[in-house]
């Protein structure tokens, strides 16, 4: 079964502080990771996905099969990253969902 | 460039009401969902199709109904209301990468 972690609710970060958010998986196959932002009120949209390994707004994300996790990273928040973050999983192939974890909430404080 | 259009943005049923909410997407995705999100909870999923003509429950299917009309749309039916079905509503489409609606604020009393 595919299953997103995110262990934190709510990180709470000084600006200019570097920040991590956390996130384990677990799925049999070979999965393909995301992670969304959600800014206040809005929809949610794309932040980075692993097979592109881009680098969007700052933020950083590594696969580790190893550990099973795909933290998203940034060396210095910005107060304009407060938002709510999700991380994501689907299986490679047709009728693979999309499942989420339950988001972070990431609040740069100045 | 419309993406991922998903309607009414804003809405408000008495308990026993029922209701659809619509969803279309142009970018010609098999996959589509429907999520609810609350406060505490992230988004979870309630239904998926993965093509057309094709459902699949999802976490949290009970008190919906689904269809998948076509490729383009995917619609979400209450068929009698409840406050526990309070919450935000979006719909998605994904190829794996997923695009998602404006969302829909739907709320029971």
């Amino acid at each position: 079964a595919q299953r997103v972690t995110q262990p934190e609710k709510l990180l709470s970060v000084f600006k200019g502080a570097p920040v991590e958010l956390k996130c384990n998986y677990s799925y049999s196959g070979s999965p393909e990771l995301f992670w969304y932002v959600q800014y206040s009120r809005q929809r949610l949209q794309l932040l980075l996905r692993h097979i592109s390994r881009e680098s969007i707004k700052g933020f950083t994300a590594d696969l580790n099969k190893g550990e099973t996790s795909f933290h998203l990273k940034k060396p210095f928040a910005q107060e304009e990253d407060s938002a709510m973050y999700y991380c994501a999983l689907s299986g490679r192939g047709y009728g693979n969902k999309l499942v989420f974890g339950a988001g972070t909430i990431l609040r740069v404080k100045s | 460039n419309a993406g991922v259009t998903q309607t009414p943005k804003f809405q408000v049923l008495k308990t026993g009401q029922s209701m659809t909410l619509q969803c279309a997407q142009d970018m010609n995705h098999n996959s589509m969902y429907w999520y609810r999100q609350d406060p505490g909870m992230g988004l979870r999923l309630i239904y998926y199709s993965a093509s057309e003509g094709t459902t699949d429950k999802g976490e949290v299917p009970n008190g919906y109904n689904v269809s998948r009309l076509n490729k383009r749309e995917f619609s979400l039916r209450l068929e009698s209301a409840a406050p526990s079905q309070t919450s935000v509503y979006f719909c998605a489409s994904s190829e794996p990468k997923a695009f998602f609606g404006q969302g829909t604020r739907l709320t029971v009393v």
